[in-house]
């Protein structure tokens, strides 16, 4: 159960892109198309954004989307808008017989 | 529309038990995985325990292991989490979540916080 890879910071322009990587290993991230993405605001629950890498679910701008190449998995803001100022999760699925993974967390700053 | 609300949580001293509770509603609660997820104060997020839809598969952080159990009553639309031999490193917000994909968890709970302390 090792931890994802995450930057612990990024940051952005209102209206530039940013891009958050994740890397793991063969085993998880690499290994299946099923990570996710969560945002959590400061004293909330976290909130999916990504899952199966690129799949948003329902009320999710498409200013969200995510990609996976080798292990590292990677998630794009397009479109900065204050918002979406937050600490931004990866995780993984890491096989049938483990429990998934989750990445340290980055925070995501709107300059 | 989907609910869970999650109960239990408290102040309690290290080598104690709790149960936490979350009470499912508005899906067939029986035809999806559920899960605990921690995040202790300042910290990351942390899967605790999974129940798969299966009814039958779970599996557990390995720092929980043999100390945790996750179990669900699918007639009353409940998940539960029984935590003994409670640690001070347990100390976090405890929330309930439901999978849309593996480890996808499209609706979550507004969290029950556990504080072990002596």
């Amino acid at each position: 159960q090792s931890a994802l890879t995450q930057p612990p910071s990024a940051s952005g322009s209102p209206g530039q892109s940013v891009t958050i990587s994740c890397t793991g290993a063969s085993s998880d991230v690499g290994g299946y198309n099923y990570v996710s993405w969560y945002q959590q605001h400061p004293g909330k629950a976290p909130k999916l954004m990504i899952y199966d890498v690129n799949k948003r679910p329902s009320g999710v701008p498409d200013r969200f989307s995510g990609s996976k190449s080798g292990n590292t998995a990677s998630l794009t803001v397009s479109g900065l808008q204050a918002e979406d100022e937050a600490d931004y999760y990866c995780t993984s699925f890491a096989g049938s017989n483990t429990l998934g993974v989750f990445g340290g967390g980055t925070k995501l700053t709107v300059l | 529309q989907v609910q869970l609300v999650e109960s239990g949580g408290g102040v309690v001293q290290p080598g104690t038990s709790l149960r936490l509770s979350c009470a499912a509603s508005g899906f067939n609660f029986r035809n999806y995985g559920m899960h605990w997820v921690r995040q202790a104060p300042g910290k990351g997020l942390e899967w605790v325990a999974v129940f798969w839809s299966d009814g039958i598969k779970k599996h557990y952080l390995d720092s929980v292991k043999g100390r945790f159990t996750i179990s669900r009553d699918n007639s009353n639309n409940m998940l539960y989490l029984q935590m003994n031999n409670l640690r001070e490193e347990d100390t976090a917000v405890y929330y309930c979540a439901r999978d849309l994909s593996y480890y996808a968890d499209e609706f979550w709970g507004q969290g029950t916080k556990v504080t072990v302390s002596s």
